[in-house]
């Protein structure tokens, strides 16, 4: 019973490179999310999807890019990092959408990927 | 302005006592509010949730609601070191995935 996991835990890497941080949900939940977390600003949805092939912004997609090509995997790419996005992501599922009650609609949150842009 | 306000602490407090942890918000269509619990260099996992106004109780932990006030509450009776975390506060609106998060506060439980 894993859950959600994300990988790598730990990824530091240069300006410009890409990278891409997985997420994968063994619950077969609808909607997955990509947060990132920075000190003063809390959590900040980047991107979610509420199915396989749909995925929509949040509110700081810029820089990044999602596909959702199996429900269980969500991956996340930054396709030319930069210092600004050095932060601590985490992925979350929840069940269904808004509104259906605690059990349905509560995010989920995997352990999050520590990244670290020089 | 942010729509959600949360005191980023740290809150300190000797074993025993009972914790208030509080949020404000701009925004009035927000009807379901959640807690969640960080420790440190974990994910988030949801302590409570509530729909709209009132109190929910679930062991130590108590959630409060004031949708007139537009101010929501966690109490945490009797606090114990291993309580000792991050608590962020998110609210979402009906039909909306959105989730808007506190900044968290920081509490240390003192053993």
């Amino acid at each position: 019973d894993a859950g959600i996991t994300q990988s790598p835990r730990y990824k530091i890497t240069e300006t410009g490179r890409q990278v891409t941080l997985m997420c994968h949900q063994t619950w077969s939940h609808s909607y997955m999310f990509w947060y990132r977390q920075d000190l003063g600003h809390g959590l900040r949805l980047i991107y979610y999807s509420a199915a396989a092939d749909i995925t929509d912004k949040g509110e700081v997609p810029d820089g990044y890019v999602v596909s959702r090509s199996k429900t269980e995997n969500f991956p996340l790419t930054l396709e030319s990092a930069t210092r600004s996005q050095t932060s601590v992501y985490f992925c979350a599922s929840s069940e269904s959408g808004p509104g259906l009650g605690a059990s349905a609609d509560t995010q989920y949150f995997g352990p999050g990927t520590r990244l670290t842009v020089l | 302005q942010k729509e959600v306000e949360q005191d980023p602490g740290p809150l300190s407090v000797p074993e025993g006592a009972i914790v208030s942890l509080n949020c404000t918000y701009s925004n009035s269509a927000f009807q379901y509010f959640m807690w969640y619990r960080q420790y440190s260099r974990k994910g988030p996992e949801l302590l409570m949730y509530t729909y709209s106004s009132g109190n929910k109780e679930d062991g130590r932990f108590t959630a409060q609601v004031d949708k007139s006030s537009k101010y929501i509450s966690l109490f945490i009776r009797d606090s114990q070191p291993s309580d000792s975390a991050t608590y962020l506060c998110a609210m979402s609106a009906y039909g909306t995935y959105k989730y808007i998060f506190g900044t968290g506060t920081r509490l240390k439980v003192l053993a």
